[in-house]
């Protein structure tokens, strides 16, 4: 089991570029998360999908979209990146929500930069 | 609103010197309590769930503890493996967010040999 996946580990962007951050996980769970992570702050969730068919926005989606496009598989796109967008982005993936536990694996990270 | 706050900020231990990580928290009713180790350039690596006051959970030189309001993950003679950053995260039960762990910014613990 690879666990969460993503692609790609590193990415040097100019403003106003767009790109996709792909994540993937192989151990069947319901729901998965897209996280931000900054100096001095903690992880700070960005968009997330309680199941398959559906998104939610987090604590700081502006700029960003998610699709879920299947059970396994769930992208995070920049439509025209900005400076404040340059940080570590995490993708993490949980069974269940809604169930009496629920821990969240995450994924190695993708490390972002916008000039 | 929910909130952590994790102190210290950062921590110096030798090699052997036992110390504990202190996690303070406001939540609307508590699913459940988090502990995770991060290394430098990878992704937080899950420890430990609490669900109630009172529960403990060990591993290795690792120990978890539970209040009403705050969480210790104590440290016993610690090596130098053990470096890293602690992140600790509560999850709600109730409010439109419920699922979602709110996080600290993290204890950067450091061992020297």
């Amino acid at each position: 089991n690879a666990g969460v996946t993503q692609t790609p580990k590193f990415q040097v962007l100019k403003t106003g570029q767009s790109m996709t951050l792909q994540c993937a996980q192989d151990m069947n769970h319901n729901s998965m998360y897209w996280y931000r992570q900054d100096p001095g702050m903690g992880l700070r969730l960005i968009y997330y999908s309680a199941s398959e068919g559906t998104t939610d926005k987090g604590e700081v989606p502006n700029g960003y979209n998610v699709s879920r496009l299947n059970k396994r598989e769930f992208s995070l796109r920049l439509e025209s990146a900005a400076p404040s967008q340059t940080s570590v982005y995490f993708c993490a993936s949980s069974e269940d929500p809604s169930g009496s536990t629920d821990t969240q694996y995450f994924g190695p990270g993708t490390r972002l930069t916008v000039l | 609103e929910d909130q952590v706050t994790q102190s210290p900020e950062a921590l110096r231990l030798q090699e052997g010197e036992s110390s504990s990580l202190n996690c303070s928290y406001t939540v609307s009713g508590l699913r459940g309590l988090f502990w995770y180790r991060q290394d430098p350039g990878k992704g937080p690596e899950f420890l430990f769930t609490l669900y109630s006051a009172g529960e403990e959970k060990e591993k290795e030189r690792l120990k978890a503890t539970l209040t009403k309001k705050e969480s210790f993950l104590h440290i016993t003679a610690p090596k130098p493996e053990d470096s890293a950053t602690y992140l600790c995260a509560v999850q709600g039960r109730f409010g439109g967010s419920q699922g979602n762990l709110i996080f600290g910014k993290g204890t950067k613990l450091s061992v020297k040999p």
